[in-house]
């Protein structure tokens, strides 16, 4: 089955800069790619996806680039503000069938003020 | 709507005891799904449906048990409650039109 690695585990910033969460996987068949937020005591969210069939795809202040070479994709957050602390999940998957995800551990994301 | 809706946020069971966690969604939703959460360890899979009658086993699903038998309604149940379930149990639901995951607010279980 899928196998999902995350890194790192945390990630302490400064207001205003850049964050960085990388995820590698396992099956070259996975062609879907979300990004989940979790912020404290609250339920996950979608915050971005990406498919096999783009390299990158942006949202504002966030973005996600996929290399389905090396089987690695990442989620970038630019200009972090207080708010974006949360546990983000990346998670893999194909979109065949019935699509069951496999999540990463997750990154617990502090944004120092 | 009220999306995804799980009931109780918070259980204290002792070993042994058996439950139910109750997970219903009202956006007619064809697959469920149920997962734990425990520190460090990301989003378990513990069972999932594609549609009311079928259900199928995920990544963790021994000590649970599951039944669909309405679009709207997927329940948990803890046969014999052990220390090692102690966790945050999530339910989500998704429709075949979408891949996007909308998630319950949680049940807080602990077993003492």
């Amino acid at each position: 089955g899928e196998n999902v690695e995350q890194h790192p585990s945390t990630l302490s910033v400064q207001e205003g800069d850049s964050a960085v969460i990388k995820c590698t996987y396992s099956d070259s068949a996975s062609n879907y790619f979300p990004w989940y937020k979790q912020e404290l005591g609250k339920r996950p969210q979608l915050i971005i996806d990406i498919r096999s069939n783009v390299g990158e795809k942006k949202d504002q202040r966030i973005a996600v680039t996929l290399n389905k070479t090396a089987k690695h994709f990442s989620l970038h957050i630019t200009e972090t503000q207080p708010e974006d602390s949360a546990v983000y999940f990346c998670a893999a998957s194909t979109t065949g069938g019935s699509y069951i995800p496999t999540f990463g551990r997750g990154t617990s994301l502090i944004v120092h003020p | 709507n009220a999306g995804v809706t799980q009931t109780p946020k918070f259980q204290v069971l002792k070993t042994g005891q058996s439950m139910t966690l109750q997970c219903a969604q009202d956006m007619n939703h064809e697959y469920m799904s149920w997962y734990r959460q425990d520190p460090g360890m990301g989003l378990r899979l513990i069972h999932y449906s594609v549609g009311a009658g079928i259900t199928d086993q995920g990544e963790v699903p021994n000590g649970y048990n599951v039944s669909r038998s309405t679009t709207e309604d997927f329940p948990l149940r803890l046969l014999s409650a052990a220390p090692s379930q102690t966790s945050v149990y999530f339910c989500a639901s998704r429709t075949s039109g979408s891949y996007e995951q909308y998630f319950g607010p949680g049940t807080r279980l602990t077993v003492t």
